[in-house]
């Protein structure tokens, strides 16, 4: 089982440039969520979605849009990239109230 | 507004001691859940251990035990018999029962000394 699969893994990008994180998941899960991981301040969800079709705020929403294109994937889009942007993505899914979540390796993301 | 703190930003612990790593929450929600994540040098993100908000008992699994004092809103993970490859960044993390939204505390990080 590849369990959750993110890509890229690294990507450096310049101010204002966009780009779209990959991931999709081969668990049959329902939710699916994006986090980013900043030094000293654990994960901070950005985007989830529920189910297939339905997708709502996080903690830190602004500068980030989503996609749930199906039960299995769901992208992250940056449409013009800033230097605060500067994170550790990580997708996962499962986790909805007592159940753990299943993350994917992470994306190294510069933005310079 | 719920809150995860983890008070201990860095630990040691000699290989095959016990280590206690903190956590403290606060919520106002009666039914709640409490994780422990461990993240390797490599990065990814390992699930380690879950404890409801009604369980009982303290949940446990293998050498990870969560010691949890709802009274004063404490999700202790305890490691017995650490190994080396127990290093790592841990993470305690709360999620309102059926709830979508996990926090994250800031995380501990914990070497294990030969």
């Amino acid at each position: 089982n590849a369990g959750v699969t993110q890509t890229p893994k690294f990507q450096v990008l310049k101010t204002g440039q966009s780009m779209t994180l990959q991931c999709a998941q081969d668990m049959n899960h329902n939710s699916m969520y994006w986090y980013r991981q900043d030094p000293g301040m654990g994960l901070r969800l950005i985007y989830y979605s529920a189910s297939e079709g339905t997708t709502d705020k996080g903690e830190v929403p602004n500068g980030y849009n989503v996609s749930r294109l199906n039960k299995r994937e769901f992208s992250l889009r940056l449409e013009s990239a800033a230097p605060s942007q500067t994170s550790v993505y990580f997708c996962a899914s499962g986790g909805r109230g007592s159940s753990e979540a299943f993350f994917g390796q992470g994306t190294r993301l510069t933005v310079v | 507004a719920q809150k995860i703190t983890q008070t201990q930003p860095g630990m040691f612990v000699q290989e095959k001691e016990a280590v206690t790593l903190d956590c403290t929450y606060d919520t106002s929600d009666q039914s709640y859940g409490l994780f422990w994540y461990k993240q390797p040098s490599s990065g990814e993100m390992i699930f380690l251990i879950y404890q409801g908000s009604y369980d009982e008992q303290n949940a446990t699994e293998g050498r990870y035990s969560l010691n949890f004092q709802k009274a004063r809103k404490s999700a202790n993970l305890v490691i017995s018999a650490s190994q080396l490859g127990d290093s790592a960044m841990y993470f305690c993390a709360m999620s309102h029962t059926g709830g979508f939204k996990t926090i994250f505390g800031a995380g501990t990080r914990l070497f294990v000394k030969a």
